[in-house]
């Protein structure tokens, strides 16, 4: 298995739709974290979980509610969503130090998951 | 102001050459780390090499080397003797602060580069 898998890795839906997008990761990692990758638009930072408590919501607005239920599972649920969230979503993890340090440092993603908005 | 600046849009290079993508970078922060990252037409974001701020010595990894210079806030990639399958999105990214910071990185607008036979 792949170290961070997400599904699905498409995904079309309309404004009224409800959705949810799931990672999991396989290394052993106790941080994990929600990206958005819009086009022609640095990655953004989205959610933050650390020991599977959300540490991070940059201002992402409440129709995306991301869920954490353990330290290997992560997802996004969507609901009522605008065209302009069309974009690939990807999810990351990676290892804390002690006390929620930097640890090993680097984050490892997923292949994202691509959604439109119709 | 952007915490990280990658100039170069898109960058042509003939196979088995080296190229050099730049970054800069803009913190306050003493501690901090450096990342780039690859991105094929996949998706997958792949960690390429990691340069941290109290680092002495350039990073290097196999074909790819951090050209760190502190003073200047930059820190390029190199990427040596191109081959057709480096042909991707390249991203810069930065993890700011110590401790309490964690993993949170800030991304570049990326580099795409497109390597020729």
């Amino acid at each position: 298995e792949t170290g961070v898998t997400q599904t699905p890795r498409h995904l079309v839906m309309g404004m009224t739709n409800k959705k949810s997008l799931k990672c999991e990761q396989h290394l052993g990692h106790n941080a994990m974290y929600w990206y958005k990758q819009s086009a022609k638009k640095p990655l953004e930072l989205m959610f933050v979980y650390n020991f599977k408590e959300q540490t991070e919501n940059n201002s992402v607005p409440s129709r995306f509610s991301p869920e954490c239920p353990n330290s290997s599972h992560l997802f996004l649920h969507l609901h009522t969503l605008q065209p302009e969230d069309s974009a690939l979503y990807l999810c990351a993890s990676s290892q804390l130090g002690l006390a929620g340090g930097p640890g090993t440092g680097e984050l490892f993603f997923g292949e994202g998951s691509r959604l439109t908005v119709l | 102001a952007q915490k990280i600046t990658q100039t170069q849009p898109g960058m042509f290079v003939q196979e088995k050459e080296a190229v050099t993508l730049d970054c800069t970078y803009d913190t306050s922060d003493q501690s901090y780390g450096l990342f780039w990252y690859k991105q094929p037409s996949s998706g997958e974001m792949i960690f390429l090499i990691y340069q941290g701020s109290y680092d002495e010595q350039n990073a290097t990894e196999g074909r790819y080397s951090l050209n760190f210079q502190k003073a200047r806030k930059s820190a390029n990639l190199v990427i040596s003797a191109s081959q057709l399958g480096d042909s991707a999105m390249y991203f810069c990214a930065m993890r700011e602060g110590g401790r309490a910071a964690g993993n949170k990185l800030t991304f570049g607008g990326g580099t795409r580069v497109l390597v020729k036979p």
